[in-house]
């Protein structure tokens, strides 16, 4: 099965904090992204990354940066957290295989609140 | 990407099958039909995908049309976990970095004892 592991399930931090958010997936996946989810506003991509140490800006990548230094593992990182950015952010990984597609799996969430 | 169209909510007793239906009438030919569902707190699961083809796993099976138009998941044996919103997706079958993955309302799935 494929397994993407989020560090932390529930993050309580305050304005101005730095907050990392890790990401491991076991499956050697090319593909890492980290989403927010947020009531009405559906999955929204911050950032993605296609290989190690390469990075793609996503939808809304203002307020955060992440880091790819090994193939499984992926990092959000928010420079100084913002009560806008509480939310429930979601890492995924996918691999693309000619005769199935792009399948994208998902990690358990971290529910962050800045205060 | 294809839009879809579900059902806003359904309900199935427990033991019996759930059959979960989705239009996706604009669906192109080089678009997969995707299956995940979201518990309430929880990252989205992946459930099934399929192009044209009937398929089948562990959690279920994926009913496609003949002409694509539309499609079923089934879930044999509900159970009460089973209880959840489930999102049908038409994505491109294309490789690289896709990230693209609009989920809509979905279909709220509730399973009763």
């Amino acid at each position: 099965d494929v397994k993407v592991t989020q560090s932390s399930r529930y993050l309580v931090k305050r304005t101005g904090e730095k907050v990392f958010l890790e990401c491991v997936q076991d499956m050697d996946h090319e593909n890492m992204f980290w989403y927010r989810q947020d009531p009405g506003l559906g999955l929204r991509l911050i950032y993605f990354s296609y290989d190690v140490k390469m990075k793609e800006k996503g939808d809304i990548p203002e307020g955060y940066s992440v880091s790819r230094e090994k193939k499984e593992r992926f990092s959000l990182i928010l420079e100084s957290a913002s009560t806008n950015q509480t939310s429930m952010y979601l890492c995924a990984s996918s691999f693309y295989r000619q005769n199935s597609g792009n399948t994208i799996y998902f990690g358990e969430g971290s529910w962050l609140t800045v205060v | 990407d294809a839009k879809t169209t579900q059902p806003p909510s359904m309900d199935c007793a427990e033991g019996r099958a759930a059959n979960l239906p989705c239009n996706h009438s604009t669906i192109s030919g080089n678009e997969y039909v995707y299956w995940y569902r979201q518990i309430h707190s929880q990252g989205p699961q992946y459930i099934i995908h399929g192009l044209k083809n009937n398929e089948t796993n562990e959690m279920a099976s994926l009913i496609i049309t003949e002409d694509r138009k539309s499609s079923t998941l089934i879930l044999p044996h509900a159970t009460l976990r089973d209880t959840a919103v489930y999102y049908c997706i038409v994505r491109s079958r294309s490789g690289g970095s896709n990230y693209k993955l609009t989920f809509g309302k979905g279909t709220l799935l509730t399973v009763n004892p």
